[in-house]
């Protein structure tokens, strides 16, 4: 079974700083690795994926991830934070045969101005 | 649709009540999912469907949980006599289709589902 460990339930940053929001898998084959985010009162929304090929991902609004499989980890970072990026931030890991997503418990981000 | 769409947005019932969620996914996604996601925690697996069938029911919490989908596409949710603890909001998510091309799923906006 997979799992998905995000550390750090609750990160704060200033505004302009770098965000950094880790993750860490567990797999026995290297999966495929997602970030999602969910604003207040909102579903969640892809922010990045990596499945194959280039393991430094870019995304939407600014972020991108890693992978790296030696630390079997695909961490999330923001040069600048926003405001706007405050959101809470899933973590999720899905096997090569795609029947089951498996997610983080999340890592709230506040942006302080 | 252009989304995948959950219904009702909001359910407030009284403990003991039976209801039904339901979640229209992306036309043409074969794979569904169900999570539920408690106030400040994160998403717990409930069940996924490829096609119309379930092949991963192990989170389903208890036997008063069911799930079904039609016509490889409306899946309902039954929770039967409501407890407090099932307080949460219901996510469904679809994908094209589980296998090597599987990209990501998408989410509905959820059911905030309220035992009182």
């Amino acid at each position: 079974a997979q799992s998905v460990t995000q550390l750090g339930s609750h990160v704060s940053v200033s505004e302009g700083a770098l965000v950094l929001l880790r993750c860490n898998y567990s797999s026995s084959v290297p999966p495929y690795l997602f970030w999602y985010v969910q604003y207040p009162n909102q579903g969640l929304q892809l922010l990045l994926k990596y499945t194959t090929g280039a393991t430094l991902v870019k995304g939407i609004n600014g972020f991108e991830a890693e992978f790296k499989k030696s630390e079997t980890s695909f961490h999330l970072t923001k040069p600048s934070a926003h405001m706007s990026d405050a959101a809470e931030y899933f973590c999720a890991v899905s096997d090569r045969t795609g029947n089951q997503f498996y997610f983080g418990t999340g890592t709230s981000l506040t942006v302080i101005p | 649709g252009a989304g995948v769409s959950q219904s009702p947005s909001n359910k407030v019932t009284e403990k003991g009540k039976d209801v039904e969620l339901r979640c229209d996914p992306i036309s043409g996604h074969t794979a569904l999912y169900w999570y539920r996601q408690r106030l400040g925690q994160g998403l717990e697996f409930l069940i996924y469907f490829q096609g119309n069938s379930a092949p991963d029911k192990s989170g389903l919490p208890s036997d008063r949980f069911s799930a079904e989908r039609t016509g490889e596409s409306v899946s309902t949710l039954t929770i039967q006599r409501t407890q407090q603890e099932d307080s949460a909001v219901y996510l469904c998510a679809s994908s094209v289709m589980p296998g090597p091309l599987n990209t990501e799923a998408f989410f509905g906006q959820g059911t905030r589902l309220t035992v009182v």
